[in-house]
């Protein structure tokens, strides 16, 4: 089956620092993936959805600026928290949607980041 | 846009008992709608889907049941196991649209 791999799955950083994340899609092309963040016993909120080889789309209130997005292949795309504070501290989570195959949607295994 | 309601949101059941989680939706458009279940630390994981043209789909212990009309499905997981343990996402999507729109969840205890 479709299979989505998140790096890191833990992360620490000071503030003010950046941290990149990675998500791939292992065993297929994605041309469109998806950020999804995640708070302590809430449900996933849609960031952004990721497009290769174009800008990415945010959802409202998602500044574009602070969480970058980059998908410049077909089995990746990244997501760079820039100048972290401690308010970034959250579970985030990418997927993506193996077209070929099943209809839902793989997800990666979360990324948790925490800032100091 | 879609509005996915999920109760309850906290649920608790002697182990071989069933569970039973029921989530609906607003919009009409929606036409699949799969079930995550998601352990303390880790992304989602599909267990089960159903599209609107089918009422009922099953696979072992678990099973989701659809009324379109009444825009509303439901998890049902029969026989628990401690294993199950976990919080439980629905959601909705329609076959063009990129985004699922995700239920509040429901953290499923199973008490031995």
């Amino acid at each position: 089956g479709a299979v989505v791999s998140q790096h890191p799955s833990w992360v620490i950083c000071k503030s003010g620092t950046s941290v990149k994340i990675e998500c791939r899609s292992l065993d297929f092309q994605a041309t469109t993936m998806f950020w999804y963040r995640q708070f302590p016993k809430q449900s996933l909120m849609l960031m952004a959805t990721s497009n290769e080889g174009s800008k990415a789309t945010y959802e409202q209130g998602v500044e574009k600026d602070k969480f970058l997005i980059n998908h410049a292949s077909l089995t990746l795309s990244t997501l760079t928290v820039t100048s972290a504070h401690p308010e970034d501290s959250s579970f985030y989570i990418c997927s993506a949607r193996d077209l070929t195959g099943r209809e839902s949607y793989t997800f990666g295994s979360g990324t948790r980041l925490t800032v100091v | 846009g879609e509005n996915v309601e999920q109760h309850p949101s906290t649920l608790s059941v002697q182990e071989g008992d069933s569970a039973v989680i029921k989530c609906t939706y607003s919009d009409s458009a929606s036409n699949y709608f799969p079930w995550y279940k998601q352990e303390l630390g880790k992304g989602p994981q599909l267990i089960i889907d159903i599209r609107s043209n089918v009422g009922e789909k099953k696979d072992q212990r678990i099973a989701v049941t659809l009324n379109k009309t009444a825009k509303h499905f439901s998890l049902h997981i029969t026989e628990t196991q401690p294993e199950d343990s976990a919080v439980y996402f629905c959601a909705a999507s329609t076959n063009t649209g990129n985004q699922f729109y995700f239920g509040t969840g429901t953290s499923l205890t199973v008490i031995p």
